[in-house]
């Protein structure tokens, strides 16, 4: 059974352009969530994300920033206009429902670079 | 709103002394606690839960936590270091009062020194 699947690992975009992050959950699990890590920092909750609907957007940047988990397929965080400041580096995570006290999978991250 | 506390950045313990990294929660009603350890550029590893049941929690590399609810903390321990439990970790709890969102501390950077 793999794990949570992120690609591609690392991402260079200069100032401008789009970012495409994608996360393909572990088999079965259909709650997604989306954090964001600075060097040396915690991790920042960004959007969580259950097949087709938003739960929880709460961490996400209102502009450039957007997510989603369509039905088939895996879930996608989209960057657009980057700027220097989203460098980071970005996770994954999966679960079975929450509700039942199930831990997180996390995926190996995507490290996106601005330059 | 529900939270969760590491009052430490940093813990140093010499190599084969016990070590704990402390938690403390903050939730309404019963909680869902999470130990995390996170290795130089990789994701979250797993390492043990609290749900319900025994308050001392075994899980991972020899590590264990106590669930204390008197003290709402949940501190991750191990009798015995080692250098190569060096990491950063992270204690979490779910927001089962509103979205079931998992909400994270800060982190604690562990170095264990040989």
């Amino acid at each position: 059974n793999a794990g949570v699947m992120q690609n591609p690992r690392h991402l260079v975009r200069r100032r401008g352009q789009e970012a495409r992050l994608r996360c393909s959950p572990m088999k079965g699990h259909s709650h997604v969530y989306w954090y964001r890590q600075l060097p040396e920092e915690g991790l920042k909750f960004m959007v969580y994300l259950q097949k087709e609907n938003i739960i929880d957007e709460s961490g996400m940047p209102k502009e450039r920033f957007s997510a989603e988990f369509p039905k088939e397929g895996p879930s996608i965080l989209r960057i657009q206009q980057v700027v220097r400041g989203d460098s980071a580096a970005y996770f994954c995570a999966s679960s079975l429902p929450p509700g039942q006290g199930s831990e997180q999978f996390f995926g190996p991250g995507t490290r996106l670079t601005v330059l | 709103a529900q939270s969760v506390a590491q009052p430490e950045d940093q813990v140093n313990v010499a190599e084969g002394n016990p070590l704990t990294v402390k938690c403390t929660y903050s939730v309404s009603g019963n909680p869902y606690l999470f130990w995390y350890v996170q290795y130089p550029n990789r994701g979250l590893q797993f390492l043990l839960k609290y749900i319900t049941g025994d308050n001392l929690v075994k899980g991972s590399y020899g590590f264990e936590a106590e669930f204390n609810k008197s003290q709402t903390s949940f501190h991750l321990k191990k009798p015995s270091a080692l250098v190569s439990d060096s990491a950063l970790y992270f204690c979490a709890v779910i927001d089962t009062s509103g979205t079931y969102k998992y909400i994270f501390g800060t982190g604690t950077r562990l170095k264990v020194l040989a």
